[in-house]
């Protein structure tokens, strides 16, 4: 089982919102990391968007609008990027990652459609 | 701004090795690490590991090791990464991206990153 699954597609209309799961393996608690999401555009390199612990520790990318957030499920062992007022422009992959036991891990990235 | 500029794209053989550079710019170049991730064709990221460019130490992910070394050279603030005995499974674009945080504690984001450096390993 990977250590982070993230669906590999998900579609949504403009204007509305967008939540983007990263869920964490079983027995790795997502309440003790800090998930990092990035966005990639086809043909350029990925970009910072958010880190995302708690409430009280996290932080926006300089210049990511606000519409960009994040929180977690605990329930679900999982983070979640939301992305509302959804725009065309935000059609990209989306990646999150996780610092576990010393590593950097990628979640398999999600393609958000924007129709 | 904070830049990271890489190398150009690079056709190799296999058997053969490719040093792919890493230039930064708009800060201070030790007060940051450099990861280094690979994405192959069509496929996700896969971090690689991360060099302390203060004391140079690297520190390398499961599955580059031995054929992956990096290095720097502080006076022109530039990172390498340098790949030996070039494989098909090589083919991939390889990105530099620069530590913000801890990466020593396991607590740095990736930020910016650079422009990526195509590397096709093709006879």
């Amino acid at each position: 089982q990977a250590v982070l699954t993230q669906p590999s597609s998900l579609s949504a209309s403009p204007g509305t919102s967008a939540s983007l799961t990263c869920t964490l393996r079983s027995g790795i608690n997502v309440g003790t990391y800090t998930i990092y999401w990035y966005q990639q555009k086809p043909g350029s390199p990925p970009q910072y968007l958010l880190r995302y612990k708690s409430d009280s520790d996290k932080q926006r990318g300089s210049g990511v609008p606000s519409r960009f957030s994040g929180s977690k499920d605990a329930s679900a062992n999982a983070g979640i990027l939301l992305i509302s007022g959804l725009q065309s422009e935000d059609e990209a992959d989306y990646y999150c990652m996780i610092w576990h036991s010393s590593a950097v891990v990628f979640g398999g990235g999600t393609k958000l459609t924007v129709l | 701004q904070v830049q990271l500029v890489q190398s150009g794209s690079e056709l190799k053989e296999p058997g053969a090795s490719v040093k792919v550079s890493c230039k930064a710019s708009g800060y201070t170049f030790t007060s940051n690490a450099i990861n280094w991730v690979r994405q192959a064709p069509g496929q996700g990221l896969e971090w690689m590991g991360w060099i302390n460019t203060d004391t140079r130490n690297p520190t390398y992910a499961q599955g580059f090791t031995g054929r992956f070394v990096f290095s720097l050279d502080t006076s022109v603030r530039t990172a390498y990464l340098h790949i030996s005995s070039l494989e098909a499974e090589d083919t991939a674009v390889y990105y530099c991206a620069r530590g913000v945080g801890f990466c020593s504690v396991g607590s740095c984001s990736f930020d910016p990153w650079g422009q990526g450096t195509l590397v096709t390993v093709s006879s």
